[in-house]
């Protein structure tokens, strides 16, 4: 495997499931990203860690719950969601976060029922 | 505050013919300044970046200048190719606010054999 890859690619959960997303960077980075895409929205950053803390949390509700516990692996754990949720969730890594190019994984694309 | 204002799409183009894809941008500070660009089903990836005014990126073909008069960085190709339909993004990143990087929402390209 290279670059950034993300399971599943697809994801389709009940209101009242618990799931989690996986990314996982072959790049020998120090810095990975959640991202959110939305139809119709620009991408939104969501949590950025660093050297695996983080380092910004961008107002995203609780329901929404990172983890790093590598600089290879971040995870999102998901629960009590709601249908507006629904969304591509895209995962990114740098060398470092403040001035590095981000690579993007393909995301996992989420379904809320 | 930070945004990016890009053309609506989607764009659609016979193959062969000139690209242009606006993008505005404002900034405090002096922002690096990007293109990235998704095709169907994948992630972003980096098309080409201007760190400073006046710096050309540059990559498949496709250019952008950064202008600082104008605050603008309009993506370019001189003959698009039917491989080349994807969504593209504008985005800048501040350095003072770490890796976030700032989107635009996208315009689609649709290039018609």
């Amino acid at each position: 495997e290279t670059g950034v890859t993300q399971t599943p690619r697809h994801l389709v959960m009940g209101m009242t499931n618990k799931k989690s997303l996986k990314c996982e960077q072959h790049l020998g980075h120090n810095a990975m990203y959640w991202y959110k895409q939305s139809a119709k929205k620009p991408l939104e950053l969501m949590f950025v860690y660093s050297l695996e803390e983080r380092v910004e949390n961008n107002s995203v509700p609780s329901r929404f719950s990172p983890e790093c516990p590598n600089s290879s692996h971040l995870f999102l754990h998901l629960h009590t969601l709601q249908p507006e949720d629904s969304a591509l969730y895209l995962c990114a890594s740098s060398q470092e976060a403040s001035i590095a190019t981000q690579y993007f994984g393909p995301g996992t694309r989420l379904t809320v029922l | 505050g930070n945004s990016v204002t890009q053309m609506e799409g989607p764009v659609t183009l016979s193959e062969e013919a000139f690209l242009t894809i606006n993008c505005t941008y404002t900034a405090t500070g002096y922002p690096s300044l990007f293109w990235y660009v998704q095709y169907p089903g994948e992630g972003l990836q980096l098309l080409l970046k201007a760190t400073k005014a006046d710096d050309k990126g540059s990559n498949k073909g496709f250019e952008a200048t950064y202008r600082k008069e104008t605050t603008s960085f309009h993506l370019e190709k001189g003959s698009v190719q039917v491989s080349d339909s994807a969504v593209y993004f504008c985005a800048l990143r501040v350095g003072d606010q770490g890796g976030k990087l700032i989107f635009g929402q996208g315009t689609e390209l649709s290039v018609k054999p």
